[in-house]
């Protein structure tokens, strides 16, 4: 089983829809999950962190994390064009590593 | 906005050249990282840093060897270079602190090896 897990899309929704995210990890023990947004020949830059179960809000973009099912997710709310990217999902393991998902592609439809 | 610099931006050489690809960052992080990443794909870690005179070998195996010498700078070599060797590579710091670990990551190298 991968330590990070998301599916690799592409997903596409429709412009002002709400785009769901999903990320999946191994190590219970994990403490830090981060969410990275990735254009096309760019770095990776961070989007949001979450630390604590529950939803964190910033802007149109809301993180939820439970523990107990070892599950995190990103949702966008008003979706534009401009967030097509690829989506990584990373987590902080017990062994202070950060450990990267393989992203997921969205794609916003005009 | 993260002060992390990586140079050259883009370089293109032949086989069997020595290249140091830099990395600096102006944010006093103790952590430094390097990544592989190709088109499309998911970023491999090959090196990793936790402070001065500490390095590590990541999950990728690699031809590649890194320093710290400083804080602030920690470039990786390819003493030989090889076309397997042509991908992105992407620095990376952050500093732990209470509780976070954010990874900043600077521009990028996209090296192409003929």
């Amino acid at each position: 089983q991968k330590e990070v897990e998301q599916n690799s899309g592409p997903l596409s929704v429709p412009e002002g829809a709400i785009a769901s995210l999903n990320c999946t990890y191994s190590d219970r023990v994990s403490q830090s999950f981060f969410w990275y947004r990735q254009y096309s020949g760019k770095s990776p830059e961070l989007i949001m962190s979450i630390y604590s179960n529950g939803d964190k809000e910033d802007g149109r973009f809301t993180a939820q994390l439970n523990k107990a099912s070892q599950y995190v997710s990103l949702l966008i709310r008003d979706s534009q064009p401009s967030d097509s990217a690829t989506y990584l999902c990373a987590v902080k393991g017990r062994d202070d590593k950060i450990i990267f998902g393989k992203g997921t592609r969205l794609h916003i439809l005009p | 906005e993260a002060d992390i610099y990586q140079t050259p931006r883009y370089l293109v050489i032949g086989t069997g050249k020595k290249i140091t690809l830099e990395c600096s960052q102006t944010m006093g992080h103790d952590k430094m990282y390097w990544y592989q990443q190709d088109p499309g794909m998911e970023l491999h870690l090959i090196h990793y840093s936790y402070g001065v005179n500490s390095t590590e070998k990541g999950d990728l195996s690699s031809e590649s060897t890194v320093s710290r010498i400083r804080t602030e700078h920690f470039p990786l070599t390819l003493e030989s270079a090889r076309p397997s060797h042509t991908s992105q590579y992407l620095c990376a710091s952050s500093r732990p602190l209470r509780g976070t670990d954010t990874q900043y990551f600077g521009p990028g190298t996209r090296l192409t090896v003929l």
